[in-house]
């Protein structure tokens, strides 16, 4: 399996430009989660889909970020405009939701953004 | 809310060693599990070993064993004959239970082997 696969793995960007990173879930799996790391604040949940729907997306720090799963195996999280201080590393998991259970979330290996 | 707690920030310890990562949480859940997860310097996030709240045994991943506490919300990772390539940041993180949820991390702790 090629497990979470995350793309740029690297942006940079300026102040002020959109910013899209990109996540391919496992397959078969059928939830997906966005998070973002910083020194500061550690890893934080920014939002969660399950079968292609939003479920909380409380962690989405302002209108800035705007996050869509258009099919099973595609997400983006999009920053308009960007910030220097949404400078982070970002972080896709997928998991497969079975009944009531908490399964395993598999991380991709994140997508650092530094925003001049 | 869930809050997961990781009071030291780094360990050092001598390769082939034992070593014990501490984490305590609270919640007023009932049904929850609890992960570790190890960040290389490569930033990967790698699963190491999870705990299902209602299991009593304590979960065992070959060098790695957890002490789950239930009453006393605590959570730690025994690292066994330590090796160098353990050496990485080391994350607790908190799941309720009742379907995929987002996870609650702790601050982490930052584990470094010494040859």
């Amino acid at each position: 399996d090629a497990g979470v696969i995350q793309s740029p793995r690297h942006e940079v960007t300026e102040m002020g430009q959109e910013v899209t990173l990109r996540c391919k879930p496992i397959s078969g799996h059928n939830s997906l989660f966005w998070y973002r790391q910083t020194m500061m604040r550690g890893l934080e949940l920014l939002i969660y889909f399950n079968n292609n729907v939003p479920i909380d997306d409380s962690g989405m720090p302002e209108d800035r970020f705007s996050a869509k799963m258009p099919n099973a195996s595609f997400s983006t999280l999009k920053i308009q405009p960007s910030e220097p201080r949404d400078s982070a590393v970002y972080f896709c998991a997928s998991s497969l939701q079975r009944g009531g259970f908490q399964e395993t979330q598999y991380f991709g290996p994140g997508t650092r953004l530094l925003v001049l | 809310a869930q809050t997961v707690t990781q009071s030291q920030p780094e360990m050092s310890v001598q390769e082939a060693e034992t070593v014990t990562l501490s984490c305590t949480y609270d919640t007023s859940e009932s049904n929850y599990y609890l992960f570790w997860y190890k960040q290389p310097p490569s930033r990967q996030m790698i699963l190491v070993i999870r705990q299902e709240a209602y299991k009593q045994q304590n979960a065992t991943e070959n060098r790695f064993s957890v002490n789950f506490q239930k009453a006393a919300k605590s959570f730690s990772l025994k690292i066994s004959d330590s090796q160098l390539g353990d050496t990485a940041m080391y994350f607790c993180a908190f799941g309720t239970g009742g379907g995929a949820d987002g996870l609650t991390f702790g601050k982490g702790t930052h584990l470094i082997i010494q040859p």
